[in-house]
């Protein structure tokens, strides 16, 4: 069974940093590109970031760019977002999900609320 | 970015009734290598998305046989041909041709 799970969301202040992580197990991570997704409360959800399978390649909505980082470690099944300088904004459920063009299955998220 | 417009962004459907949910592009979804990245999600309260659809037609595994997918370009439309209780909740429509990836701003299937 395809699984992913999120963790490394909390609460923090505007201008500090996080790291998420995700686990994947039940498939061969190294060959598919992963994705972050972010869904603020309430509302839709928002793509974030992504990761081809090798992890030589990147994107990054613009909203982030720069302050985001996504990356990845085969040897250990595992993504990344490394977030820095946080914002009100990027207050959110942050899911990783398999793929790139198409995204499935999602992680169940981990929360990231930047207050103040 | 590809704006992904929904209509309507509510649904009131009787049980059993069919339902009917349009997605439009404000660009073409045609990828360079001849696919069409347009997918369909189910999000049930207090869940992850689900994927239903994707490459516009298939249908996931697990995904009943009631829900279809159709269109092409930048018209695209999900279909239930018969509601049931289980498939209540909000519907989005993805693309993945163009960065960055965008979403609809959803559909709320609700009961009438």
């Amino acid at each position: 069974e395809v699984q992913l799970v999120e963790s490394g969301g909390g609460l923090v202040q505007p201008g500090e940093s996080l790291r998420l992580s995700c686990v994947a197990s039940g498939f061969t991570f190294s060959s598919y590109g992963m994705t972050w997704v972010r869904q603020a409360p309430g509302r839709g959800p928002e793509w974030v970031s992504a990761i081809t399978g090798s992890g030589d390649g990147t994107s990054y909505r613009d909203a982030v760019k720069g302050r985001f980082t996504i990356s990845r470690d085969n040897s250990k099944n595992t993504l990344y977002l490394q977030m820095n300088s946080l914002r009100a904004e990027d207050t959110a459920l942050y899911y990783c999900a398999r793929g790139t063009v198409s995204i499935d299955p999602w992680g169940r998220g981990t929360l990231v609320t930047v207050s103040s | 970015d590809v704006v992904m417009t929904q209509s309507p962004l509510s649904l009131p459907v009787t049980l059993g009734q069919p339902a009917s949910i349009s997605c439009r592009s404000s660009q073409s979804l045609v990828h360079s290598d001849g696919n069409t990245y347009l997918s369909w999600f189910q999000q049930r309260p207090g869940q992850s998305p689900r994927r239903l659809i994707y490459n516009v037609s298939n249908r996931d595994s697990g995904v009943p046989d009631r829900f279809s997918g159709s269109g092409s370009g930048t018209d695209f439309t999900l279909k239930i041909s018969r509601v049931e209780a289980e498939d209540f909740g909000v519907y989005y429509c993805m693309q993945g041709t163009h960065w960055p990836r965008t979403f609809g701003q959803g559909t709320r299937l609700e009961i009438k």
